[in-house]
């Protein structure tokens, strides 16, 4: 069984488009995070959910919207998609230990 | 200065080598410390996690803290091809601010047969 799952696995887009990523856990973790991987591959966090709650809110562009309907999954719009955008996104979820999802690539022509 | 400074590599060492990877970082109340091993196109994967200073170990890897110089390490025994990744290492505060890890940009290890 999957811990951390995303989907999708790829995601390719023209700009101005709007779109979803969506991330599940069954960990039974109370945290989650949304993080983007740039080509140099540094991980920089975008957002932390706590049982549903915003807690983390890194300085990311106001098109960039978490929601969490549940402690088990947290989901990523991004509205008006840019260039900039394409990226690897990863979802995690952290108990004691944090574990990352597969990524997401998205690529926005 | 970035809380955690790690040199970015690339680093290719022969098949067999021991393998050292290091970190240091700036922020003195950090007491959780992670190595994760990520391979191409794929997820951060745990390695391996240790609290405050000292030594852990886990088959052919030992991760290492020294919190008076504020340097984190991970040596590998007997290095092996698919030990060929990209090393993250990571650091948070214990209690509420340990919600975030802070991560360093990560070395690229290639292990030559």
């Amino acid at each position: 069984d999957t811990a951390v799952s995303q989907t999708p696995k790829y995601l390719v887009t023209q700009m101005g488009n709007d779109k979803s990523i969506k991330c599940e856990q069954n960990l039974g973790h109370d945290t989650m995070y949304w993080y983007k991987q740039d080509s140099k591959k540094f991980l920089k966090i975008m957002f932390s959910y706590n049982n549903k709650e915003l807690i983390i809110n890194e300085t990311v562009p106001n098109r960039f919207s978490p929601k969490s309907p549940d402690k088990a999954h947290l989901n990523l719009h991004i509205n008006s998609l840019e260039l900039g955008d394409s990226a690897v996104y990863f979802c995690a979820s952290r108990g004691t230990e944090q574990f990352f999802g597969p990524g997401t690539r998205l690529t926005v022509l | 200065q970035k809380e955690v400074e790690q040199d970015p590599g690339p680093l290719s060492v022969p098949e067999g080598a021991i393998v050292s990877l290091n970190c240091t970082y700036s922020n003195s109340a950090f007491q959780y410390f992670m190595w994760y091993r990520q391979y191409s196109r794929k997820g951060p994967e745990l390695l391996m996690y240790t609290y405050s200073s000292g030594n852990k170990e886990d088959g052919r890897f030992t991760a290492q803290v020294d919190k008076s110089s504020k340097y984190i390490s991970l040596f590998i025994r007997d290095s092996q091809p698919s030990d060929s990744a990209t090393y993250l290492c990571a650091s948070s505060y214990s209690g509420a601010g340990s919600y975030q890890l802070t991560f360093g940009k990560g070395t690229k290890l290639s292990v030559i047969p």
